[in-house]
C-alpha cells in the first residue's frame, strides 16, 4: 500500500450524520496533514496534527493521530451538503523528503 | 490576502507541444512545489524550489520536464515535446519557511491548479 492510503475509498452518509476517514501511513512523520478537494478544484487545508501530538479539534472536524499504528482519522461531525468532496490525508517525513505525500483520497457523498 | 495563484487553469496542447505553467506563490512565501494529480489518483510531488535554486527535484521525470523560481517573477513549470500521458492537473503549494529536520514543517498552501489537456 502507498504512504498516506485512506480508507474507505467512498463514503456516502445522509446529512446530519458523522464521517469518519481513515488514513495509513509508513514511514516515521514530522506531521500529517488532512486536505479537501472539491471536484474539479484545489486543495484546501483542514488540519495538521504534529506527530507528538495525539488529537487535534478544528470547528466540526476532529482528527487522531496514533504513530505506534502510523494511522490517523478524520471525523466530520454533523455532515452537511457542502461537506461532499474528496479528502486526502498527506505526510511529511523531512530527513530531505521536502514534499508531501498523498493517499489516493477518500471520496465523501453526504446525501440531502 | 491573494491565495496561491495559478494560470493558466485550462491548457490544451497538442503532442509535441510544450507547456508553460505559472505559479505565484502567498505573499510573503518564499518556498514552493509543484504536484501532479492523475484522475482518480492523490497528488504526487514534484518538485521544491526556492528563489533560484531547486531544492528537491526527486518527483521530478528526467526527461522533459523543468522548473525554475526565479529572483523575480513567478514559478514556471515547463513540458517540453509534451505526451498524452502528461494530461493531468498540476498544482502549485507555497509556504513561508522550510528546513531540515530541526525544523517545523509549515503547513503548504494550494492554488487552483493548471489542467493540462495534450490531444
Amino acid at each position: 500500500s502507498q504512504q498516506g492510503e485512506e480508507d474507505p475509498q467512498a463514503l456516502s452518509i445522509q446529512e446530519g450524520e458523522n464521517a469518519t476517514m481513515n488514513c495509513s501511513y509508513k514511514t516515521s512523520i514530522n506531521n500529517l496533514q488532512w486536505y479537501r478537494q472539491n471536484s474539479g478544484r484545489g486543495l484546501v487545508h483542514l488540519i495538521l496534527i504534529r506527530s507528538n501530538e495525539r488529537e487535534k479539534h478544528s470547528g466540526r472536524l476532529r482528527v487522531t493521530l496514533d504513530t505506534s499504528k502510523k494511522s490517523s482519522s478524520l471525523l466530520i461531525t454533523a455532515s452537511r451538503a457542502a461537506d461532499t468532496a474528496s479528502y486526502f490525508c498527506a505526510t511529511y517525513s523531512g530527513g530531505g523528503a521536502d514534499g508531501l505525500t498523498f493517499g489516493k483520497g477518500t471520496h465523501l457523498i453526504i446525501q440531502p | 490576502n491573494a491565495g496561491v495563484m495559478q494560470n493558466p487553469r485550462h491548457l490544451v496542447r497538442r503532442r509535441g507541444q510544450e507547456a508553460r505553467l505559472r505559479c505565484s506563490p502567498m505573499k510573503g512565501h518564499s518556498h514552493v512545489y509543484w504536484y501532479r494529480q492523475l484522475p482518480e489518483e492523490g497528488l504526487k510531488f514534484m518538485v521544491y524550489l526556492q528563489k533560484e535554486n531547486i531544492i528537491d527535484e526527486s518527483g521530478m521525470p528526467k526527461e522533459r520536464f523543468s522548473a525554475e523560481f526565479p529572483k523575480e517573477g513567478p514559478s514556471i513549470l515547463r513540458i517540453q515535446q509534451v505526451v498524452r500521458g502528461d494530461s493531468a492537473a498540476y498544482f502549485c503549494a507555497s509556504s513561508q519557511r522550510q528546513g531540515r529536520e530541526a525544523w517545523r514543517k509549515e503547513t503548504q498552501y494550494f492554488g487552483p491548479g493548471t489542467r493540462l489537456l495534450v490531444l
